[in-house]
């Protein structure tokens, strides 16, 4: 399978503990994307990265949060100190830097669940 | 800033009635539209996009919808439902390198 993958697919932590999420997307695939969607709603944008430059972030993102693409591959968000309201389903998408850019590909998501 | 309204949150179908899923965005120049699909416990699959041209868009699974620029509307439908097209339905526009979605409309099929 060569689509989007993410690791784990499930995390329960408790309050107050950091967590680390792996997206791995599409290979020769220059952007990707951090979504958050919570229960009954749609995914809202977390941040961007074209190849290892992270491009842009939503005010989404506070302080606790931070998402690495060091080699321009896999990429990690990181959210420090859990609350929770960080409770959610993270999702990553990938899409080629030319073409039909516009389309993303998303990979199965992490279900995040703080205590 | 564009937004995205799918204005019901539950369309309840009969087996192989049509259906229609309504999205309403907002107006922008040019604007890139797209049907996602998410089945229970999975990541989201796309479904057909408008991107320009022929106004009605077909989809996978027997799915189409139509670009209505004046009514800012990308509403969604399919001719017979079936059992397996139970999940929720996310419609979302292109800005700026990110999509932005709508609520989502759960497609309930009743045997």
């Amino acid at each position: 399978d060569t689509g989007v993958s993410q690791d784990p697919r499930h995390k329960i932590t408790k309050r107050g503990q950091n967590v680390t999420f792996r997206c791995d997307p599409i290979s020769e695939h220059n952007r990707l994307y951090w979504y958050r969607q919570t229960l009954g709603q749609g995914p809202e944008f977390l941040t961007y990265f074209q190849n290892e430059a992270q491009l842009e972030k939503s005010r989404l993102l506070s302080d606790r949060f931070s998402a690495e693409r060091p080699k321009g591959s896999f990429s990690t968000l990181e959210i420090q100190r859990t609350e929770q309201g960080d409770s959610a389903m993270y999702l990553c998408a990938s899409n080629p830097a030319s073409g039909n850019y516009n389309e993303q590909f998303f990979g199965p998501g992490t279900r995040l669940t703080v205590l | 800033a564009q937004s995205v309204t799918q204005l019901d949150s539950q369309v309840p179908v009969f087996e192989e009635a049509p259906v229609e899923l309504r999205c309403n965005y907002s107006s922008s120049v040019s604007v890139y539209l797209f049907w996602y699909v998410q089945y229970p416990n999975q990541g989201l699959q796309l479904l057909l996009k408008y991107l320009s041209g022929s106004t009605l868009v077909k989809g996978i699974n027997g799915f189409e919808a139509e670009f209505n620029k004046s009514q800012t509307s990308f509403h969604l439908r399919k001719p017979s439902v079936h059992i397996s097209d139970t999940a929720e339905y996310f419609c979302a526009v292109y800005s700026n390198y990110q999509l932005i979605w709508g609520a989502g409309t759960k497609l309930i099929i009743k045997p």
